[in-house]
């Protein structure tokens, strides 16, 4: 079936990068996009690659390579508000709802 | 602007009580709207999705049903809840199945 793959758990300090991974298991997305959630809120929509390359939105930028399948999330600048669990979402091909990874529950520390 | 309403915001109820939790989503006509469910410290599990009224699909098999009786309301139910039920339902919607999704703030319903 379709399923993403990404980290569980990233830590970083406050202020640095972090990248968060995502790649597929099947070439049957053509589209990926990142939510971000705190805890006890729901997800927000934080960005979508309909094309590979990168977009980029204030401190996130999100990658998409659909020949690698592979995208990741770069957060810059990291805040403690940061502090969240992000999931990567692919759209699949045909006219079926988003596919969402476990997560990746990241803790930005002083 | 499109507003989503989902309530409501917590719930406690005994185990072999019926449920309903409902959504309505403003400011937009024929929407795909979605519930999931999300246990503590997990992944979002996609439970039912619909594109028009009347038109439901059901992605798990369980004791849960969902309705869409109007355009814009989307609705989950459940005859006889299990502890199993237990858990954060989030209801969405976007205009197209594969982008832009918009959840609701939630509703963490616990089974005792």
């Amino acid at each position: 079936g379709q399923s993403l793959e990404q980290p569980s758990e990233v830590t970083a300090v406050e202020g640095a990068i972090v990248q968060i991974n995502c790649t597929y298991q099947t070439s049957g997305f053509y589209g990926l996009s990142w939510y971000q959630q705190h805890d006890g809120g729901a997800p927000t929509f934080l960005s979508y690659n309909a094309l590979d390359g990168l977009e980029e939105t204030g401190r996130f930028s999100s990658f998409l390579s659909r020949s690698d399948s592979y995208g990741y999330l770069l957060l810059q600048e990291l805040q403690m508000k940061d502090s969240a669990s992000y999931f990567c979402a692919g759209t699949p091909s045909g006219n079926t709802p988003l596919v969402f990874g476990k997560g990746t529950r990241l803790s930005v520390i002083a | 602007s499109q507003t989503i309403h989902q309530w409501p915001a917590t719930l406690v109820q005994p185990v072999g009580s019926p449920l309903s939790l409902e959504c309505t989503v403003e400011g937009t006509s024929n929407p795909n709207l979605y519930w999931y469910r999300q246990a503590a410290g997990r992944g979002l599990q996609l439970l039912f999705y619909s594109v028009g009224i009347g038109q439901i699909s059901s992605e798990v098999p369980q004791n849960l049903s969902a309705s869409r009786p109007q355009d814009r309301q989307f609705i989950l139910s459940s005859k006889k809840l299990l502890l199993s039920d237990s858990g954060f339902y989030l209801c969405a919607w976007s205009q197209t199945l594969g982008y832009g999704y918009t959840f609701g703030s939630g509703t963490r319903l616990t089974v005792v």
